[in-house]
């Protein structure tokens, strides 16, 4: 069974730092891409960050470019995301996800809880 | 980027009713895209992928349909668990984005 398991989210200032990590199980975590997808108070999904299943490339949504940082440690199955200079906007709901794909389609076939991060004075 | 755009926001229905859900692309996108349900408090689940393909264990009376920007969701007979909040996706440009949203709730 696969399990992702989202920790390290809570209150920060802002302008501070955080780093976020999702433990996974039941899958050959190297095997598979991940992203980050996170979703403030009341709002939408807004994907934030994707990372291929060798780690050699990574993708950002241009709202947290220069900002966050996506990394995976295939030796501990864990998927990181780094976040620094938060802002108030950047509150929500983060939530990691295993990507799959066939031949004609990539999607988020699993999902964490969610770890949820505050950034306010 | 790629912008999605849900119509309606929002959706009241009966159960029993058929209803549908519109995704458009503010480009081509082919087949890529994926429809998820989310509900209160918990984390989004896969329904559709590449347009029409149902997830395993889906339930048949969901359905997806479309091509290229213009993309549906149906919901042939609604039942009291699928009250919930449905999002689009398009996996074309690795740069994923999702539609804003449609609320489906009870009439």
């Amino acid at each position: 069974e696969v399990q992702l398991l989202e920790s390290g989210g809570g209150l920060v200032q802002p302008g501070g730092s955080l780093r976020l990590s999702c433990a996974a199980s039941g899958f050959t975590f190297s095997s598979y891409g991940m992203s980050w997808v996170r979703q403030a108070p009341g709002k939408g999904l807004e994907w934030v960050s994707a990372i291929r299943g060798s780690g050699g490339s990574t993708y950002y949504a241009d709202s947290v470019k220069g900002r966050f940082t996506i990394s995976r440690d295939s030796s501990k199955n864990t998927l990181y995301l780094q976040i620094n200079s938060l802002r108030a906007e950047d509150t929500a709901v983060y939530y990691c996800a295993k990507d799959s794909r066939d031949s004609s389609s990539y999607y988020f076939d699993h999902w964490g809880q969610g770890t949820l991060v505050t950034v306010s004075s | 980027d790629i912008q999605m755009t849900q119509s309606p926001s929002s959706l009241s229905a009966s159960v029993g009713d058929r209803v549908t859900i519109t995704c458009r692309a503010s480009q081509s996108i082919s087949s890529y895209l994926n429809w998820y349900q989310q509900k209160p408090g918990k984390a989004p689940k896969l329904l559709v992928y590449g347009a029409f393909s149902l997830q395993s264990g889906v339930p048949s009376r969901f359905s997806g349909s479309g091509s290229g920007s213009d993309f549906t969701l149906t919901i042939s007979s609604l039942q009291p668990e699928d009250f919930a909040t449905y999002y689009c996706q398009q996996s074309y440009s690795t740069l994923y984005t999702f539609g804003q949203g449609t609320k489906l709730d009870i009439k």
